[in-house]
């Protein structure tokens, strides 16, 4: 059964904490993605990589920087978290190779910035 | 990639087929249509996409028109486990360079499935 997994399904921290968010897949997929999902604005793409310790910035990478020095693990760190940074943070992987290219998801990490 | 509308939810009785409709009168030639679903406090979860036939798989069914301007998803039992937000996104085919995959999510259509 393929996997995506994160490191924690909620997390509380305090404005100006440096935050990791883990994110590792068993598929060997070359590529990785981080999204934020709020209410009424949908899933947005943060950080993307195509391949170990490569990176593209997505839509909204302000305050966000990532991580990925194996092909399995893709880190998203939030330098200094501020509550605006409060959401839902979704990881997900998928491979150029095969037919559908489909992306198959984490459960998502419920982050909260006090 | 082309912009998709969607009505923003829809019931349905448990057991009737679900048919979800998404326009996407700018899609181009080299764009597929796929579908995903996200249920309550999960991550999106991939049901099925097509170019231009229309498609099935032991989840659902795709069709798309000829003109390929609109899509229908279609549940054809839908159970309660199917209550979630339906996801339609169009995106041309993946390759090296330039975005690597990425999805452009929508709102999406919340479907209720009623007892």
């Amino acid at each position: 059964d393929v996997k995506v997994t994160q490191s924690s399904r909620y997390l509380v921290k305090r404005t100006g904490e440096k935050v990791f968010l883990e994110c590792v897949q068993d598929m060997d997929h070359e590529n990785m993605f981080w999204y934020r999902q709020d209410p009424g604005l949908g899933l947005r793409l943060i950080y993307f990589s195509y391949d170990v310790k490569m990176k593209e910035k997505g839509d909204i990478p302000e305050g966000y920087s990532v991580s990925r020095e194996k092909k399995e693990r893709f880190s998203l760190i939030l330098e200094s978290a501020s509550t605006n940074q409060t959401s839902m943070y979704l990881c997900a992987s998928n491979s150029l190779r095969g037919v559908s290219h489909e992306q198959f998801f984490g459960p998502g990490t419920r982050l909260t910035v006090l | 990639d082309a912009k998709t509308t969607q009505p923003p939810s829809m019931d349905c009785a448990e057991g009737r087929a679900a048919n979800l409709p998404c326009n996407h009168s700018t899609i181009s030639g080299n764009e597929y249509v796929y579908w995903y679903r996200q249920i309550h406090s999960q991550g999106p979860q991939y049901i099925i996409h097509g170019l231009k036939n229309n498609e099935t798989n032991e989840m659902a069914s795709l069709i798309i028109t000829e003109d390929r301007k609109s899509s229908t998803l279609i549940l054809p039992h839908a159970t309660l486990r199917d209550t979630a937000v339906y996801y339609c996104i169009v995106r041309v085919a993946l390759g090296y360079g330039g975005s690597q995959g990425n999805l452009i999510f929508g709102k999406g259509t919340k479907l209720s499935v009623k007892p």
